[in-house]
């Protein structure tokens, strides 16, 4: 099986910052990968799909990209309504569907 | 407007049963494969169970195969989670999720549904 590993797992920065979280597939996936964003409480909400399509709607301080088999999904300057818990998936090998561990952001 | 609005969760016994139901509206359901992922208290998502758009092909993730069924009605815009054998390792916030379209493959989950708790406890 293809294991995705995100990182961090958790992450502190100041308002204004950019912000990069990382997932790490263990072997290739193409750009079969997606990022979602979880706000305390709330619903996953997507963000990107296919490695850096922007799904609409989604502020354009959001980007993902991809080099190889790491995939990073870049916050260009943090904004408060941008704490949450962010998971990367995969979906590559349908029909099965694997998420990151999620990487936890605040505000410093 | 997309919506997907889940209902069926509540306590349960261990080996116990439940159905959860997520009504969709605002889209042709039938064109559409679903999902179902679960959540549970404090941890990461788990993708569960998946449909096709005509309902002519399932899978599951091994935690539990054998154990739940995941069916839809598109005459009732309506997607189904039967659980059978719950264990206590299944209580979860349940969300049902559409995919991009009508096959399992290449799917991203977008949008999801509000969720329903599930507790298995005794």
């Amino acid at each position: 099986d293809i294991q995705m590993t995100q990182s961090p797992s958790s992450l502190s920065a100041s308002l204004g910052d950019r912000v990069t979280i990382t997932c790490r597939a263990s072997q290739g996936i193409s750009n079969y990968l997606a990022w979602y964003q979880q706000k305390p409480g709330k619903v996953p909400k997507l963000l990107i799909y296919a490695a850096s399509t922007l799904q609409p709607g989604v502020p354009s301080r959001f980007s993902g990209s991809r080099s190889g088999t790491d995939f990073t999904l870049t916050i260009s300057s943090l904004q408060p309504e941008d704490v949450a818990t962010y998971y990367c998936q995969k979906y590559n090998d349908a029909p099965s569907i694997t998420f990151g561990q999620g990487t936890r952001l605040e505000i410093k | 407007e997309v919506q997907l609005l889940e209902s069926g969760g509540g306590l349960v016994q261990p080996g116990g049963s439940l159905r959860l139901s997520c009504k969709a509206s605002g889209f042709t359901f039938n064109d559409y494969a679903m999902n179902w992922v679960r959540q549970s208290p404090g941890k990461g998502l788990e993708w569960v169970s998946g449909i096709t758009g005509n309902g002519g092909s399932t899978h599951y993730a091994d935690s539990v195969m054998g154990r739940f069924t995941i069916s839809r009605d598109n005459s009732k815009d309506t997607l189904y989670l039967q659980m059978n054998s719950l264990r206590v390792e299944d209580t979860a916030i349940y969300y049902c999720a559409k995919g991009p379209g009508l096959l399992l493959r290449f799917c991203w989950l977008d949008p999801w549904g509000q969720g329903t708790l599930v507790i298995v406890s005794s």
